[in-house]
């Protein structure tokens, strides 16, 4: 069974600093796609950063970027200088045949 | 910028009814997708679509629930007989190239069944 992990069911952040948020999981494909989402308060999905698994470079995005480690099954998302704005759900997603599989989501809060 | 959209924003039902669920993707997707989030929980994939029919469905999408693409641009979830653990958000999302590419996300459905 394919299954997405987020051990951390929230983690805070002083405004204009560094938080990296966790993501482990599990497949048995050897070439899927991985995503980080963000959900604020209006309930909108929307997507953040994709990496690709063949690929070795980690996927950047402006202030997110992504520590992928293949072997490892970990795919963590780094915010720098984080905003008020990025207060959000961020949810990681699998991607396996036609569907996402996700993880239960981790609340960033952000301190002013 | 294009965008999913999803009626009616919020649905209230009566448990044993039956309800629709709206979504118009974007026009030059072809693939489409139902999610649910229960409140405080996990996101969890109901079904994907493609070509006029189910490319996967997963252990939720039981026979309550069907899809359907009855023009050329909405794609609704049918939920026959609601339940009250059916009360949850449902996102409508669609894909130009399938899962690998960006899903764009409808902004949700609030169902709650009383």
């Amino acid at each position: 069974a394919q299954t997405v992990t987020q051990s951390q069911p929230e983690m805070s952040v002083q405004e204009a600093e560094t938080v990296t948020l966790s993501c482990t999981y599990d497949t048995s494909e050897s070439d899927y796609y991985l995503f980080w989402y963000k959900q604020p308060p209006s309930r909108q999905m929307i997507l953040v950063i994709r990496q690709e698994a063949y690929k070795q470079q980690n996927a950047t995005e402006n202030r997110f970027s992504v520590n992928f480690q293949k072997a490892a099954k970990s795919f963590s998302l780094k915010i720098s200088d984080s905003q008020l704005g990025d207060a959000a759900m961020y949810f990681c997603a699998l991607d396996s045949n036609y569907q996402l599989i996700w993880g239960a989501g981790t609340k960033l809060i952000i301190k002013p | 910028e294009p965008e999913v959209t999803q009626t009616p924003s919020h649905q209230v039902t009566q448990m044993g009814q039956e309800v629709i669920l709206r979504c118009v993707p974007i026009s030059n997707h072809l693939y489409f997708y139902w999610y649910r989030q229960i409140l405080g929980q996990k996101v969890e994939f109901l079904v994907s679509f493609y070509n006029n029919e189910i490319s996967e469905k997963s252990e939720i999408f039981d026979d309550q629930f069907s899809v359907e693409r009855p023009d050329g641009s909405n794609f609704t979830l049918k939920i026959r007989s609601t339940k009250l653990e059916d009360s949850a958000m449902y996102f409508c999302a669609s894909t130009e190239g399938g899962a690998v590419d960006e899903q764009y996300f409808g902004p949700g459905t609030r169902l709650t069944v009383t």
